[in-house]
């Protein structure tokens, strides 16, 4: 059974440019999940996808915004980049969400630099 | 918003020793999980529970959901090299279904 799938796994980019990540899900899992993680600072929830629906999501700017298709991959988009975006964004997918048991399956990531 | 404490933040062990870390917070929690990310990798769930005082073991792991519903606990017995890595700690919003991860645990264990 494949495993969550994101695109590309490294990436850098300078301050002012916007970054598409892709991320790809277990097949017959309908919800995707956008972490990002940065040292000393763990795993902050962005935004969680069911069923081509934002469903939940972090206290992060409108910078970041996300979607899903109907096929269940999601993607995450961060516009007018910042030094401080710079960092490895997790995604994860799971059966239904946030509405089940919290197991989710997380993918390698994707590691962003901002110069 | 809402937020959990995880300690320690890193150990340095040795192979062989014990290893204990736990996770707090000032909200109640319907579910504790326990995640291990391995360098280059994304976390990989080790431990989940569901019950006020649940104690639950996965070989040489043992994890236990706090009385209280605001905390949980991590054990690692006779840690070997492999067992390095992140350790996060994740609890489950009662309202919402959200998952709350803490900052992580970075262990290191010397042969």
């Amino acid at each position: 059974k494949a495993g969550v799938t994101q695109t590309p796994r490294y990436l850098i980019k300078t301050r002012g440019q916007q970054v598409t990540l892709s991320c790809s899900p277990i097949s017959g899992h309908r919800s995707v999940s956008w972490y990002q993680q940065t040292p000393g600072q763990g795993l902050q929830f962005l935004f969680e996808y069911f069923s081509e629906t934002q469903r939940n999501k972090g206290n992060f700017p409108g910078r970041f915004s996300g979607r899903q298709f109907s096929n269940s991959r999601s993607e995450m988009n961060v516009s007018t980049l910042e030094l401080g975006d710079s960092a490895l964004y997790l995604c994860a997918s799971s059966v239904r969400g946030f509405a089940d048991t919290g197991e989710l399956f997380f993918g390698e990531g994707s590691r962003l630099t901002v110069l | 918003g809402q937020q959990l404490n995880q300690s320690p933040q890193s150990m340095f062990i040795q192979e062989g020793e014990d290893v204990s870390m736990n996770c707090t917070s000032s909200s109640i929690f319907n579910t504790w999980l326990w995640y291990k990310q391995d360098p280059g990798e994304g976390p990989v769930l080790l431990i989940a529970l569901y019950k006020a005082g649940e104690l639950t073991s996965n070989g040489r792991l043992t994890a236990q959901f706090g009385i209280t519903r605001k905390d949980s606990f991590l054990n690692i017995s006779a840690s070997i090299p492999s067992d390095v890595g992140i350790y996060f700690c994740a609890g489950q919003d009662s309202n919402t279904g959200k998952l709350i991860f803490g900052q992580g645990t970075t262990l290191q264990v010397k042969p």
